[in-house]
């Protein structure tokens, strides 16, 4: 079956360091791939999404780009925030609308 | 309202009860899905409904659990004989079909926090 796999959290950054956060994957098929986000006190809310292999996804400064080779989803980005500690989910899709996620990965960006 | 809305936003109950969790989706949208987040695990999918049909509740764990939809709209999962491995976060999400430009795209409401004692 399909199935995510991410990083243990949680993650410590200091602000404007570099951010990686691993995700691999698992599914028969050719998987939408996605990464959400939920910010304390918010419901979970989509980040960044790509629909086939080589696709990047970006938004908010974030990235990930479709590894079909490395079945890998890995977010990244540049110079983190304090706003951006939340906890962030990958996530997959096969058949347009059930998604499989990850466990998880708390982020916490310190001033 | 602009988002999805869930009630009640938490909800205590003894073993053995029934309880209802209520989901309003965003206006127009006709795909609506129940997942269930347990203490340090990501969402697990339980159903999905396209318009007032069960299109895939192959997630629900086992008789206890049932989803309605009647109109399309509004819908309710229902707990029977409530034991404490249901406690978790149920969240209620909602789309555009899938097919469309939206695919996979849920919008997600804060949840409803149940704990069986």
């Amino acid at each position: 079956g399909n199935s995510v796999t991410q990083m243990e959290g949680p993650v410590t950054l200091s602000e404007e360091a570099f951010l990686t956060i691993n995700c691999t994957y698992t599914a028969t098929g050719y998987p939408s791939l996605f990464w959400y986000v939920q910010y304390p006190g918010e419901g979970l809310q989509l980040l960044l999404k790509a629909t086939k292999a080589d696709d990047k996804g970006s938004n908010k400064g974030f990235e990930a780009t479709y590894r079909k080779e490395t079945t890998s989803f890995h977010l990244e980005k540049g110079s983190v925030q304090v706003s951006d500690s939340a906890v962030y989910f990958c996530a997959l899709s096969d058949q347009g609308y059930a998604l499989n996620f990850g466990k998880g990965t708390s982020l916490l960006v310190t001033p | 309202g602009a988002g999805v809305s869930q009630t009640p936003s938490n909800k205590v109950t003894e073993k053995g009860k029934y309880v209802e969790l209520r989901c309003d989706p965003i206006s127009g949208h006709t795909a609506l899905y129940w997942y269930r987040q347990s203490l340090g695990q990501g969402p697990e999918f339980l159903i999905y409904f396209q318009g007032t049909g069960a299109a895939d509740d192959s997630g629900l764990p086992n008789d206890r659990f049932f989803a309605v939809r009647p109109e399309g709209s509004v819908s309710t999962l229902k707990i029977q004989r409530t034991e404490r491995g249901d406690s978790a976060v149920y969240l209620c999400a909602s789309s555009s079909p899938p097919g469309t430009t939206n695919t996979g795209e849920l919008f997600f409401g804060e949840g409803s926090r149940l704990t069986v004692l």
